[in-house]
C-alpha cells in the first residue's frame, strides 16, 4: 500500500525554466511533509518542508505547495539549474516531526542546457 | 565534517553470513533512524531511537535484524544469516526531537551474493 505516491518517474526541464514535481498521499493522518534530493551514491539531502497548517512554504528557489483537500503537494524550483538534476523524494510524517517518514518512489529531474 | 557518518560505505557478503553496520549521528541529535532503500524505491523506515531507547520497529525488521544504540550516541544495525533479498542501501538519519527534518548519512550499500 503506497501511502505516498510520485507518479512521474522522470521529468526533463530546460535550464532557467520552472520545474514542478508532484506528490500525492492517501493517509489523512500525515501532518508534515518534506522534500529530499538525492544524488547517486549519496544519502538524501533535506530541501524544504511544510506543516499541514500551511499551504505554502518558500525557501529561495524552492517553494512547496500543499493542498490538503486534494491530498496533494508540489515542489516548484525556479529557476531550474543543471545542479538541480537529481532524484527528488517526497516524504510524509504523521507526528509533525521527522520520526518515521514515509517516502514516495522518487522523480528523477534532469535540467538540460 | 559534522554530518551523519556511516561505515562501511559498501559491503559484499556471502549468503548466510552476518554483517554489522555503524552509524554516527550528528552529535547533538538524540533521535536516530534506520531506513532501507532498494532500487527504484524510496527509503523505507526500519526503526528509530531516542537516546538509547528503541521507540519503534517496522514489520520490515525481521528477527534476523537487530539495532542497538547502547550509549545514546552511535548505533549499529546487525543482519544475521543474510539473504539475497537483504541487498539494499541502508541509510541512517538523525534529528532533534520535535524538529521536522532528519539528516541522512551517505548510506551503506549491502550486496549479498
Amino acid at each position: 500500500d503506497q501511502q505516498v505516491k510520485q507518479n512521474s518517474p522522470s521529468l526533463s526541464v530546460q535550464e532557467g525554466r520552472i520545474s514542478i514535481l508532484n506528490c500525492d498521499y492517501t493517509n489523512s493522518m500525515f501532518d508534515y511533509f518534506l522534500w529530499y534530493k538525492k544524488y547517486p551514491a549519496e544519502g538524501p539531502t533535506f530541501l524544504i518542508s511544510i506543516s499541514s497548517i500551511k499551504d505554502k512554504n518558500e525557501d529561495g528557489r524552492f517553494t512547496v505547495f500543499l493542498n490538503k483537500s486534494a491530498k496533494h503537494l508540489s515542489l516548484h524550483i525556479v529557476p531550474s539549474q543543471p545542479g538541480d538534476s537529481a532524484v527528488y523524494f517526497c516524504a510524509a510524517s504523521a507526528s509533525g516531526t521527522a520520526s518515521k517518514l514515509t517516502f514516495g518512489t522518487g522523480t528523477r529531474l534532469q535540467v538540460t542546457l | 565534517d559534522t554530518g551523519v557518518s556511516q561505515d562501511p560505505r559498501h559491503k559484499i557478503t556471502k549468503r548466510g553470513q552476518n554483517v554489522t553496520f555503524r552509524c554516527d549521528p550528528i552529535s547533538e541529535h538524540n533521535r536516530l533512524y534506520w531506513y532501507r532503500q532498494t532500487l527504484g524505491q524510496g527509503p523505507e523506515f526500519l526503526t528509530y531511537f531516542q537516546n538509547e531507547a528503541q521507540l519503534e520497529k517496522s514489520r520490515l525488521l525481521s528477527d534476523r535484524f537487530s539495532a542497538e544504540r547502547p550509549k545514546g550516541s552511535f548505533s549499529t544495525l546487525e543482519i544475521q544469516r543474510t539473504e539475497q533479498g537483504d541487498s539494499a542501501m541502508y541509510l541512517c538519519a538523525s534529528s532533534l526531537p520535535g524538529v521536522g527534518e532528519a539528516f541522512f548519512g551517505q548510506g551503506t550499500r549491502l550486496t549479498v551474493v
